[in-house]
């Protein structure tokens, strides 16, 4: 157990639909992550957060958005969903050292 | 932009064979991480590299990071079963955000 927590486990939607990923980070890191992994795939950078403020961008679609709130959880938006967004959503949160520990993840299916 | 190049995607060995998997990025990394992700499991950090031709050991798994600081190895010596999963390298620049190579997918046959 990494100490990252992210709800639900499994989300499936529609296309077209709106649906908010939720992480909470490891108690005291400030550092909040936000990887895409399709299929078989590695991992994609979308988003780094660092003490509510927005730290990097990667490859994150516009229809994407992420914030992190004043208790450090982080909530990211998937808006107009296609079945090209169907994946698992991994959060990160990390210590000064800037080691990333991972949540389990959220697989989304759109269907 | 800059990438970091992982090769091979896969690798199958028999119990007891070595195992590298090596990562290559087009600019000069500050730092490099590795990770392993068991099947159906999340990332979990293994290690990180911060100096030009670092080399740490961790039992059985031998990890380098290059003088050039732009790429890194990973070696498993004599593979057990419990090694199997996909590592992947994570690299940085300026400490910035993290560039993950597509991972190596490791199967260990009993």
């Amino acid at each position: 157990d990494s100490g990252v927590t992210q709800t639900p486990k499994h989300l499936i939607t529609a296309t077209g639909q709106r649906v908010t990923l939720r992480c909470s980070p490891r108690s005291g890191d400030l550092s909040v992550y936000w990887y895409q992994q399709s299929l078989d795939q590695g991992l994609q950078f979308l988003i780094h957060y660092y003490n509510g403020e927005e730290r990097a961008k990667g490859n994150i679609l516009e229809r994407f958005s992420a914030q992190q709130f004043p208790d450090l959880h982080s909530e990211l938006n998937l808006s107009s969903l296609e079945l090209g967004d169907s994946a698992l959503y991994f959060c990160a949160s990390s210590d000064p050292k800037e080691t990333q520990y991972f949540g389990p993840g959220t697989r989304l299916l759109v269907l | 932009g800059q990438q970091v190049m992982q090769i091979p995607q896969y690798q199958h060995v028999q119990e007891g064979e070595d195992f590298t998997t090596y990562c290559n990025s087009s600019t000069t990394l500050s730092n490099i991480q590795w990770y392993k992700q068991r099947p159906g499991g999340h990332p979990v950090f293994l290690i990180q590299l911060v100096k030009s031709g670092e080399v740490k050991k961790q039992k059985r798994l031998t990890f380098q990071f290059g003088e050039a600081k732009k790429n890194s190895s990973l070696h498993i010596t004599a593979t057990q079963t419990t090694d199997v999963g996909t590592y992947f390298c994570a690299g940085q620049r300026n400490f910035n955000k993290f560039y993950f190579g597509s991972g190596t997918k490791l199967n260990v046959k009993p």
